[in-house]
């Protein structure tokens, strides 16, 4: 299995603030990483897929980069709305794995 | 639009099986090159992928899961189902199932909370 390391684990950060979340893989995975966003009680929503193209509708203020075992998640000038957990996720393989999840709290 | 639905038992005994139906509205399951996935989440944990399958028939599993785990999809209900053999507490969980072209899930249901218990 490709596990899949996301840091930090909390996140605490004030509205206006600009926050980075990063995602390691324990392999390659070449750009075949997504990331999404959770709210409590809801299913995931999907940000960023191939590791740096925004879903449809999703706010310019996400960006995410890196390719091979490297990959980040950045939101600037945070908005209320977007205190939640965040999920990377490879699909280098059919096994799909998800990092252990980042909150991102006030 | 396109919506899932995830729908079953939410209270299962311990050694028996979990089987849950994730039906789709708004388009036909077999229109386009979709995987049709099934994902869980314990209570305060992170996302576990369970398996897939294709309209065509390919199916995979989580091979942690492989050995108690059937997914299936009928073209003519326009579902596709999970089952899950002897469940214990640990297969407590809410299940989502989702939708992806290759990897990246873009379409998910709004999940189930299934609890495994006497």
């Amino acid at each position: 299995d490709i596990q899949m390391t996301q840091s930090p684990s909390t996140l605490s950060a004030f509205v206006g603030d600009s926050v980075t979340i990063t995602c390691r893989a324990s392999q390659s995975i070449s750009s075949w990483l997504a990331w999404y966003q959770q709210k409590p009680g809801k299913a995931p929503k999907l940000l960023v897929f191939r590791a740096s193209t925004l879903e449809t509708g999703v706010p310019s203020r996400f960006s995410a980069s890196g390719s091979g075992t490297e990959f980040s998640l950045t939101i600037s000038s945070l908005q209320p709305d977007d205190f939640a957990t965040y999920y990377c996720q490879q699909y280098n393989s059919y096994l799909y794995t998800f990092g252990q999840g980042t909150k991102l709290e006030i | 639009q396109v919506q899932l639905q995830e729908s079953g038992p939410g209270l299962v005994k311990p050694s028996q099986t979990l089987s849950l139906t994730c039906t789709v509205s708004g388009a036909s399951i077999s229109s386009g090159a979709y995987y049709w996935n099934w994902i869980r989440q314990p209570a305060g944990k992170g996302l576990e992928w369970i398996g897939r399958v294709y309209t065509s028939g390919t199916i995979n599993y989580n091979p942690s899961l492989q050995s108690r785990v059937t997914i299936s999809v009928d073209t003519s209900k326009n579902d596709f189902s999970l089952k899950l053999t002897s469940v214990t507490a640990a297969d407590t969980a809410v299940y989502y199932c989702g939708r992806g072209l290759s990897g990246p899930l873009e379409l998910w249901g709004r999940g189930t909370l299934v609890t495994v218990s006497s």
